[in-house]
C-alpha cells in the first residue's frame, strides 16, 4: 500500500530536549516536505527536499532542521524544542514536482511544555 | 506577499444539497490550485486540482472553478453525503523556483441530516 508514515504519532516533551520526527514514504517519491499545522493558520511548509541530499527552506524554518540522506525518509528535527513549537506535522511527499498528488502522513501532534 | 484565504470558515448544508466553498488567493504567478479534504485525525487528501490556465475542471461530484480576474477559486460539491464532512483547504502551487504550497486556513463543512 502507498504510504507517508510518520512516527511518534503523539509526543510531549519538555523545553530543550532534543527530538526527531521520522517520515518515510514507499513510493520512490523525490518532492518532500514538512508542513505545520495551528488553528486559524492552516498549513505552513517548514522545509522540502527535492531529492537526496537536496533540502531547501518553506515559510517557517526557524527551529528546525531536516536531512534527506535516502530517497524514502526525511526526518524533522528540533534541536532545542520551545512551547511555541506546539503543533501537528505533517509529512508529505510526491512524485517529481507533482505537488498535486502531494500525499500526506497521518501527522505527529507535539506538546512542548 | 503569498497568501491564499477563505471567504466562510464555517459552511453548514443539508444532505443532498450542493456545497460551495470559496477560497480567494492574491498571487498571480501562481501555477496551479489544489483542493484537500481533511478528515478528523488525519492528513489532508488530494480532491481535485486545476491549472491556472484553465477556469473549470469537474471531477467525481466536485467542480473547481477558478476566476482569475478576481483571484477567486471555488469547490462545489454535488449531491453533499455525510462522508462530505471535513475540513476544505485551497492551496496554490508554485513550482518555478522554490516549489511549495500556500495553503489556506480551511473551511469546516458540516452536514445536518
Amino acid at each position: 500500500e502507498a504510504q507517508v508514515t510518520q512516527n511518534p504519532r503523539y509526543l510531549i516533551t519538555v523545553t530543550g530536549k532534543k527530538l526527531t520526527v521520522t517520515c518515510s514514504q514507499n513510493m520512490n517519491h523525490e518532492y518532500m516536505s514538512w508542513y505545520r499545522q495551528d488553528p486559524g493558520l492552516g498549513l505552513r511548509q517548514i522545509y522540502y527536499s527535492m531529492n537526496v541530499e537536496v533540502t531547501d527552506k518553506g515559510d517557517v524554518p526557524e527551529g528546525y532542521k531536516v536531512s534527506r540522506k535516502e530517497k524514502r525518509n526525511f526526518p524533522l528535527i528540533l534541536e532545542s524544542p520551545s512551547p511555541n513549537q506546539t503543533s501537528l506535522y505533517f509529512c508529505a511527499s510526491s512524485l517529481n514536482r507533482g505537488l498535486e498528488t502531494q500525499y500526506f502522513g497521518p501527522g505527529t501532534r507535539l506538546l512542548v511544555l | 506577499g503569498e497568501s491564499v484565504g477563505l471567504h466562510l470558515p464555517t459552511l453548514s448544508v443539508q444532505e443532498g444539497d450542493n456545497s460551495i466553498i470559496n477560497c480567494a488567493y492574491s498571487n498571480s504567478a501562481s501555477d496551479y490550485f489544489i483542493w484537500y479534504k481533511q478528515e478528523s485525525g488525519k492528513g489532508p487528501q488530494f480532491i481535485i486540482d486545476i491549472r491556472s490556465n484553465m477556469d473549470k475542471r469537474q471531477g467525481q461530484r466536485v467542480t473547481v472553478l477558478l476566476n482569475k480576474t478576481v483571484k477567486h477559486l471555488s469547490l462545489q460539491i454535488a449531491a453533499t453525503q455525510p462522508g462530505d464532512s471535513a475540513v476544505y483547504f485551497c492551496a496554490e502551487a508554485i513550482i518555478q523556483g522554490a516549489q511549495k504550497l500556500v495553503f489556506g486556513q480551511g473551511t469546516r463543512l458540516t452536514i445536518n441530516p
